[in-house]
Order: C-alpha cells, then structure tokens, then sequence
C-alpha cells in the first residue's frame, strides 16, 4: 500500500498569502496523483489531477507540481474561500487507492 | 447535469448492516468507476472500494475485505455499498465518488479513479 504522507499539517496564513503544500509517497506514484479542497460540511472538490492538471472550473492560482514521490500544491495567493482542508490522493498503485492525512490552511 | 444522490442518514447496532445507495441523476455510469471513501468524524479520507459496472467486478481495500460489497445496477444507474459487522469504528459519512465532470453543457468521462464528483455524503452511526 502506498503511504501517502503531508506537510505541514496545519499551515496559518492571512489571505494574498502563498500557500505551499507538500505530499510524499512511501513509493514512486510517477504522476498519478490528485490533490482535493474539502470545506466542513461538503465533500472533497477536485482541484488538481495527474500532478499538474487542474480540473475544470478549478482557479488558475491553484498549482500542482511533482513526480515520482515528491509533490506540491500551490496556492499563489489566498483567497478567503481557499481557507480549507486539502488531500492529495494516488491511484498509481492499487488497490487502495490512498488519501494523505489532510493539510489545514486556516487564517492568521 | 449529472448529480450523485445518496440515501439518507442511518442509525445502526454493533454487528448488524448497512447499505447505501448511490444514484446518478441525469445521467448513466455504465463506463464510469464508481468509488466509495469513508470518513470518519474529525478524520481524513478512506477508500473502501469501486466498481466499473460495466465490468460488474468490484476492487476492495484489503482492510474491508469480507465486509464490504460493493454493487452496480445499471438499469436505475444507481451502485451500493453494504458493510456488514458493523462496530463502532464505521461511524462515519460514506461517500460515492466518481470519474465525471461536468461545465455549463455537458458531462465527459474523467480519468479513472480520480474524483471528479461527490455525493452530499450518508451518515452511518453505529450505536448500541
């Protein structure tokens, strides 16, 4: 099973911000990873697939980079509604399929 | 637009069963891959298992084995998930999840076992 680990696990930043958000594999998922926005009290949003993709409808200031075993989400500058929980998540080994434990980004 | 609707909430006892229902609204998913993730209160996302119904098989995770049964039936596009000796630890909101997403017109197929939309989510508590 592939352990899909997340830094930080809290981040505290004041909106216009940049957000930096790390995800790392127990093992090389090449590029199939995803990374998900999840607010209290709604499913999980897909922002990012395939490592650099954004879903559609998803902001331009929502990045992905990575490969291999190393991957980061960027948020180039924070917007209130940003403030949330994020996943990422491989389907490169399964199954399962494995979310990392979450990243909050909450206001400062 | 296609929309994932699940049924409602469920209370359960410890060692019984629960299945929830999961229904595309305004659309069929016989090519889709249909996915149910867990999550428990103040806890991270877990999956459970998937289905392409089109290939009728279900994939499970090693830890639900034996306790999860995941089906598809494509007449009424809706899939199920039964978890069975239920205890204390399943008390969680059950999502479906699946490979579609949608603009302003139409609905495309995304890549397999990414989670392009969610249902609202179903509790299930499991209480004595």
């Amino acid at each position: 099973e592939v352990v899909l680990t997340q830094s930080p696990a809290t981040l505290s930043l004041s909106p216009g911000e940049r957000a930096t958000l790390s995800c790392r594999a127990s093992q090389s998922v090449s590029s199939y990873l995803a990374w998900y926005q999840q607010k209290p009290g709604q499913a999980p949003r897909l922002l990012i697939f395939d490592a650099s993709i954004r879903a559609t409808g998803i902001p331009a200031r929502f990045s992905g980079s990575g490969s291999g075993t190393d991957f980061t989400l960027t948020i180039s500058s924070l917007e209130p509604e940003d403030f949330a929980v994020y996943y990422c998540q491989q389907r490169s080994n399964w199954p399962p399929f494995t979310f990392g434990p979450g990243t909050k980004v909450h206001i400062k | 637009q296609v929309q994932l609707v699940q049924s409602g909430a469920e209370v359960k006892k410890p060692g019984s069963s629960v299945k929830v229902s999961c229904k595309a609204s305004g659309g069929t998913f016989s090519s889709y891959a249909i996915s149910w993730v867990r999550q428990a209160p103040g806890q991270g996302l877990e999956w459970m298992g998937g289905i392409i119904p089109f290939f009728i098989t279900a994939n499970y995770a090693q830890k639900f084995q034996g306790r999860v049964t995941i089906t598809a039936d494509e007449s009424t596009s809706t899939a199920y998930m039964e978890l069975s000796s239920l205890r204390s630890e399943d008390t969680a909101v059950y999502y479906c999840a699946t490979n579609i997403y949608c603009n302003s017109t139409s609905c495309y197929t995304g890549e397999y076992w990414y989670f392009d939309l969610w249902g609202r989510g179903t509790l299930v508590t499991v209480s004595s």
